[in-house]
């Protein structure tokens, strides 16, 4: 399975942008990326995926290298409520989401 | 809403009894995920279906988990003689299928505590 590497940790402040890493080197073709997050006591939420071009939704910006070994998760302007830990994942094939440590955000006010 | 349902919430239960998690999955969607999370630990896959074909078992810890699916309806997690080591949410999760570009939509949990 492609594995992916991100910061164990990260800090941020209130209403700044934030760039939250991951490195996925053994990526395949077909494997999309997906950014999941999850908040404390609750169940990971949606947030972006993308398989080559960079993503824009309501919630962040995907931006992807171009040779797919690297993307980066964008959060414009940081609130306490993004305060969780941010998965980077590779879905294979059957769309099995394989979770590693992620990123814990940490915002500060 | 139409989200991924999970019952019970919260669940005690005594070690050696059997428990039953249940999870409704959005409605149309086909795959359907279990995974559990011990607590400040990140998430295992425990099992996956796809519509009506054989389950991905390959995360089940031991046999005294087991999972059904009747269709692409509900599905029911049980854990037969349960342990201390058991205690964790238990976390579904379903897709409209399993192409890889589909948004895989969590549950709440099912918060079980074995005492």
């Amino acid at each position: 399975d492609a594995k992916t590497t991100q910061p164990n940790s990260m800090e941020s402040n209130e209403e700044e942008p934030v760039h939250l890493p991951c490195n996925h080197s053994t990526i395949s073709g077909t494997d999309y990326i997906h950014w999941y997050r999850q908040l404390p006591s609750q169940g990971p939420e949606y947030v972006i995926h993308g398989l080559t071009s960079n993503v824009n939704n309501r919630m962040a910006s995907l931006a992807i290298a171009e040779d797919r070994k690297s993307s980066t998760l964008i959060l414009h302007r940081a609130t306490l409520r993004d305060a969780a830990v941010y998965y980077c994942i590779l879905s294979n094939a059957g769309n099995m989401l394989t979770f590693g440590g992620g990123t814990r955000l940490m915002v500060k006010p | 809403g139409a989200g991924v349902s999970q019952s019970p919430s919260n669940k005690v239960t005594e070690k050696g009894k059997d428990v039953e998690l249940r999870c409704d999955p959005i409605s149309g969607h086909t795959a359907l995920y279990w995974y559990r999370q011990r607590l400040g630990q990140g998430l295992e896959f425990l099992i996956y279906f796809q519509g009506n074909s054989a389950p991905d078992k390959s995360g089940l810890p031991s046999d005294r988990f087991s999972a059904e699916r009747t269709g692409e309806s509900v599905s029911t997690l049980t854990i037969q003689r349960t342990q201390q080591e058991d205690s964790a949410v238990y976390l579904c999760a379903s897709s409209l299928s399993r192409f890889s570009g589909n948004t895989i939509y969590f549950g709440e949990g099912s918060w079980l505590t074995v005492v």
